[in-house]
């Protein structure tokens, strides 16, 4: 089955810096990565995803690239704010599946 | 549409007591999963359903653990008897169909905080 690897485990930024979240994956038949934002004591939300054909996607501050060859992915979020602080997980889903597997998770702390 | 619903949204209980969780997914779509979220675990897929239909139950970790869906709109997760190891957050999530695309986000709902003591 997938295997997703995602680091680093926490992430402490001071507010304006940018962060940047990488995750791996272990099957090529991969075509679906979404990223989901959990806020402390709430429930996960997907903030953005990316399909397999196409190698970098953003919305304002948040954009995440896609290199199929290095079966890697990244979550990159520029002018962090406080309210960014959260954990963020990563996922891959394998063609023709619909059981996302998910990285253990990123803890980002911005510091105002 | 209100989401996914899912009660109780928290749960103390004793060691051998049942515990039973609910979830209401978002009206129209077809597929559920139940997770369960621990520090040591991260988010762990249990189960999940497609049309009401068990697909896969190979996260579902023991025997005591069992899950159904009578319909379309409810779903239930019961461990019997529970045991302090399975104090967790366990969290319901549905999503649409998407035909022979890629999966569709999933929906999570506020998750229930269970202890078990």
């Amino acid at each position: 089955g997938e295997n997703v690897e995602q680091h680093p485990s926490t992430l402490s930024v001071q507010e304006g810096d940018s962060a940047v979240i990488k995750c791996t994956y272990s099957d090529s038949a991969s075509n679906y990565f979404p990223w989901y934002k959990q806020e402390l004591g709430k429930r996960p939300q997907l903030i953005i995803d990316i399909r397999s054909n196409v190698g970098e996607k953003k919305d304002q501050r948040i954009a995440v690239t896609l290199n199929k060859t290095a079966k890697h992915f990244s979550l990159h979020i520029t002018e962090t704010q406080p309210e960014d602080s959260a954990v963020y997980f990563c996922a891959a889903s394998i063609r023709g599946s619909y059981i996302p597997t998910f990285g253990r998770g990123t803890s980002l702390i911005v510091h105002p | 549409d209100a989401g996914v619903i899912q009660s109780p949204r928290h749960e103390v209980t004793e060691m051998g007591q049942e515990v039973t969780l609910r979830c209401k997914p978002i009206s129209g779509h077809d597929y559920l999963f139940w997770y369960r979220q621990t520090m040591m675990r991260g988010l762990e897929l249990l189960i999940y359903f497609n049309n009401n239909v068990p697909i896969d139950d190979s996260g579902m970790p023991e025997d005591r653990f069992s899950a159904k869906m009578p319909n379309a709109s409810f779903s239930t997760l019961k461990i019997q008897p529970s045991e302090p190891r399975d104090s967790a957050v366990y969290f319901c999530a549905s999503s649409p169909e998407s035909g022979t695309g890629p999966p569709r986000e999933q929906f999570f709902g506020p998750g229930t905080r269970l202890t078990v003591l």
